[in-house]
């Protein structure tokens, strides 16, 4: 079964500073990879979808890459914001399903 | 404007009661899907329907059950049988049935479930 872990749970930065989020996979059979955005007591937000044959995908200030070989995908934040502030999953999508990880708690610092 | 509807926003559960949680879509959408989230935890699939009449099963169904008698709604029952319902839980909906190249998933805003 696919087992999808995210590092670190929580991450507090000053604004204006790039980060990374990674996500790990243990199964590299996917058809997908999709980061999504959560506010506080709030559904999911789509940010990016990278298919598996594809490497990366950006998005204005975000930037997500797939390495399929080594079960991993990073999200890249340029020049974080305050309005950055949340919780961001990560979810491959095996099968018929998407399993999605724990998630990543941002604080950005104004 | 297109988008899923959870209700309600809040909802408590006497203990041995039966509640259902309301999900509805405009999108057109053929898939739709229940997740549970607790702290700590990522989401879990409790069940899923491709088609109108039809649903599956997910990784943590016991003590649920779904209907899926018009496209537009898939409401989730929280039966008593399911002895630690507190949570949040998510409904979703995709285009298509399955996953495709481009397929996603849209999520409405969450209906969080509180024993009394």
């Amino acid at each position: 079964k696919q087992e999808v872990t995210q590092i670190p749970a929580a991450l507090s930065v000053p604004e204006g500073e790039n980060l990374v989020l990674n996500c790990s996979f243990t199964d590299s059979a996917i058809y997908n990879l999709q980061w999504f955005r959560q506010d506080p007591g709030k559904g999911l937000t789509s940010l990016l979808l990278i298919q598996s044959s594809q490497r990366e995908q950006t998005s204005g200030r975000l930037n997500a890459s797939l390495d399929k070989s080594s079960g991993r995908s990073t999200l890249y934040i340029a020049a974080s914001q305050p309005g950055d502030s949340a919780t961001y999953l990560c979810a491959a999508i095996t099968g018929n399903q998407f399993y999605f990880g724990t998630g990543t708690s941002l604080t950005v610092i104004p | 404007d297109g988008g899923i509807t959870q209700s309600p926003k809040y909802l408590f559960r006497k203990e041995g009661q039966n509640v259902t949680l309301s999900c509805e879509q405009n999108l057109n959408h053929d898939a739709m899907y229940w997740y549970r989230q607790d702290p700590g935890q990522g989401l879990r699939l409790i069940y899923y329907s491709q088609i109108v009449n039809d649903f599956q099963k997910g990784d943590i169904a016991e003590g649920y059950s779904v209907s899926r008698e018009k496209k537009e709604s898939f409401p989730l029952t929280v039966t008593s049988a399911q002895k630690n319902p507190t949570a949040f839980y998510l409904c979703a909906s995709s285009k298509h049935p399955g996953v495709g190249v481009q397929e996603t998933q849209y999520f409405g805003p969450g209906t969080r479930l509180l024993v009394l």
